[in-house]
């Protein structure tokens, strides 16, 4: 089975850091382009970041854009979203999502992301 | 950085009734290369995480019933469901993946009528 897990959500204080990561199995981790999709509560979805099937290409949403750095571990099939400088309007429900398309397809098998995990709760407050 | 923007924010249709979502992207997210839109449409049920129905504009992921689907080209989209279920009840959002960052619409909360 297709499976995607976050961990790593908490309350943290404004300015603080936390590390989420997000540990997959059922598929070939290492030959798709994962990301960090995240929810406010009540609020629609803002994609967050995007790293390739092997980690040398990163993207980020200008709203975290120097404060969060996506990350992987192949060996590990893990993903991970080390978030810095934590401000409140980061709380959010954090979503793991892999890309349809593998990327031994070129990019022409399709697109969006077909698997999600059930997401992880950040809450920054003083 | 590409804005996608849904119309309307919500939609209340009766049982058996077509709904229809529109979502306009800031710029054009056609790919001439591989003559295709980036564009992607996702269903969300309170407490689920979003799925894909939708990717290309009007390809159908596997499992998605032919109810529904997609249409439109260059900046201008839209999700059909025709013959409206009660599963059908959910947030519909629609994504750009033409570009970093990529982006999804505010989301259109449909309802039964």
């Amino acid at each position: 089975e297709v499976q995607l897990v976050e961990s790593g959500g908490a309350v943290a204080q404004p300015g603080g850091s936390l590390r989420l990561s997000c540990a997959a199995s059922g598929f070939t981790f290492d030959d798709y382009t994962m990301n960090w999709v995240r929810q406010a509560p009540g609020k629609g979805l803002e994609w967050v970041s995007l790293i390739n099937w092997n980690g040398d290409r990163t993207h980020y949403a200008d709203s975290v854009k120097g404060r969060f750095t996506i990350s992987r571990d192949n060996s590990k099939t893990s993903l991970y979203l080390q978030m810095n400088s934590l401000r409140t309007e980061d709380t959010a429900l954090y979503y793991c999502a892999k890309d349809l398309s593998p990327a031994s397809c070129g990019g022409d098998c399709g697109g969006g992301m077909d698997v999600w995990g059930q997401g992880t709760t950040v809450t920054v407050s003083s | 950085d590409i804005v996608m923007t849904q119309s309307p924010d919500s939609l209340a249709v009766s049982l058996g009734e077509r709904a229809t979502i529109n979502c306009k992207s800031s710029q054009s997210i056609f790919y001439s290369s591989f003559n295709k839109n980036f564009l992607a449409w996702y269903q969300q049920k309170p407490g689920q995480p979003p799925k894909l129905l939708i990717y290309w504009a009007s390809t159908r992921e596997s499992g998605v019933p032919d109810r529904f689907s997609g249409s439109g080209s260059g900046t201008d989209f839209s999700l059909t469901i025709n013959s409206l279920q009660a599963e059908d009840v959910a947030v519909y959002y629609c994504q750009q993946y033409f570009d970093s960052p990529q982006s999804f619409g505010q989301g259109t909360k449909l309802e039964i009528k």
